[in-house]
């Protein structure tokens, strides 16, 4: 499968700091979108990027699509405990590997 | 109304069993899938469907078989419950499958996921 490689795998906060994960792909991307999993959940879109170097913005997160298509950033400002979740990008059928983010308050 | 429902929640069962979790999408999409997430969070597709057609298998074992008796519905039938089967499986619908855009293979359609089915393997 065409799986693209997320990092980090986990990352842990304090409320208040700044996040980032990141998603990358050996091959060009026709579109990438962004998912969501609360704990016990089950992942939420978030977004969708399609175009070269495109950048969207949902209140505190940042999302960007790499001009070369074949990375992408998702960066959310100054954390708060509602942020705890696993953040997914995903391609075709298939998704990263995830970032799981924990929030310290 | 719940879009996409998954029956059942939890499903605790031995090892050898043969179990069904059963998906329905009331969202009218052509599109169903069937995911696969463990312990490490890690989600793997493992089918895709298309009005009742069978567009993606990814390598799974044989004693796993979806049926789709209308494009409404994905059931995915485990035969030989096995340890390792042991995860969350997760029901997913898009609109439509993913088609080849103009670079960079298929573009993804939004998928709408249902609330999963917690499988545990004794």
């Amino acid at each position: 499968g065409q799986q693209v490689m997320q990092i980090p795998q986990y990352q842990h906060v304090q409320e208040g700091e700044d996040f980032t994960t990141y998603c990358n792909s050996s091959t060009t991307l026709s579109n990438i979108q962004w998912y969501k999993q609360r704990p016990g959940g089950h992942p939420v879109f978030l977004i969708q990027l399609v175009k070269s170097g495109e950048v969207k913005k949902q209140k505190r997160l940042t999302f960007q699509f790499g001009e070369a298509k074949k990375n992408s950033s998702l960066h959310i400002t100054a954390t708060q405990t509602t942020d705890v979740g696993t953040y997914f990008c995903g391609n075709q059928f298939y998704f990263g590997t995830g970032t799981s983010l924990t929030v310290i308050p | 109304d719940t879009a996409v429902s998954q029956t059942p929640k939890y499903l605790v069962t031995q090892m050898g069993n043969d179990k069904s979790i059963k998906c329905e999408q009331n969202l009218g999409h052509d599109t169903m899938y069937w995911y696969k997430q463990d312990s490490k969070k890690f989600l793997k597709i493992m089918f895709s469907y298309n009005n009742k057609e069978l567009i993606i298998n990814e390598t799974v074992p044989n004693r796993f078989s979806p049926k789709s008796p209308d494009k409404a519905h994905l059931n995915l039938h485990i035969n030989s419950l096995e340890l390792g089967d042991s995860a969350v499986y997760f029901c997913a619908s898009s609109q439509h499958t993913p088609t080849f855009g103009t670079s960079g293979g298929a573009v993804r359609e939004t998928q709408y996921f249902g609330p999963g089915t917690r499988l545990l393997v004794l």
